[in-house]
């Protein structure tokens, strides 16, 4: 089954600096690729995503790149706010029928203000 | 919609309790997961649904662990004797198959054995 690594664990920056967290999977077959931001003591909730046809995305301050031949994709925050404090979780599926969302295990992100 | 709904938020018992944790999906979403969060161990899929139908259980920690979904509308996640290592946040999510598109979890319950 799908494996997804995610680094750092945690990761501290300040305010308006970058952050980039990384991630890898092992199913070549995955072709979605979806991160989440958890606020403490909430649930988590899409912040954006990425499909394999798309070699990047951009939202505003944050992007997402994906390279399908190395197997990994990356999550790209601009211009840190206090706000953007929270635990991000990078996830990947196949979109063939029945597969769920493998989630990596999540860095914790703190914007130093 | 509401959103996924889960019940109860929080749920303290004693060590070889029954406890059983519920999930209502939004509503025309055909496919609902279960998933257990701890500090160690981040979100893990426990179990996931397809047209209420259960695909995957290979997440399920042990025997203790049950999970049913009698109709398209409700699921129930159980734990029975319930142990202090199952402590955790347990999140229900769902959306629609095979379209790749965001699955939306619910509040969780937080789940304190003693």
């Amino acid at each position: 089954g799908e494996n997804v690594e995610q680094h750092p664990s945690t990761l501290s920056v300040q305010e308006g600096d970058s952050a980039v967290i990384k991630c890898t999977y092992s199913d070549s077959a995955s072709n979605y690729f979806p991160w989440y931001k958890q606020e403490l003591g909430k649930r988590p909730q899409l912040i954006i995503d990425i499909r394999s046809n798309v070699g990047e995305k951009k939202d505003q301050r944050i992007a997402v790149t994906l390279n399908k031949t190395a197997k990994h994709f990356s999550l790209h925050i601009t211009e840190t706010q206090p706000e953007d404090s929270a635990v991000y979780f990078c996830a990947a599926s196949a979109n063939s029928g029945n597969t769920p969302l493998v989630f990596g295990k999540g860095t914790r992100l703190s914007v130093i203000a | 919609d509401a959103g996924v709904i889960q019940s109860p938020r929080h749920e303290v018992t004693e060590m070889g309790q029954e406890v059983t944790l519920r999930c209502k999906p939004i509503s025309g979403h055909n496919s609902l997961f279960w998933y257990r969060q701890t500090m160690m161990r981040g979100l893990e899929l426990l179990i996931y649904f397809n047209n209420n139908v259960p695909i995957d259980d290979s997440g399920m920690p042990e025997d203790r662990f049950s999970a049913k979904m009698p109709n398209a509308s409700f699921s129930t996640l159980k734990i029975q004797p319930s142990e202090p290592r199952d402590s955790a946040v347990y999140f229900c999510a769902s959306s629609l198959t095979g379209m790749n598109t965001e699955a939306f979890f619910g509040q969780g319950t937080r789940l304190t054995v003693v």
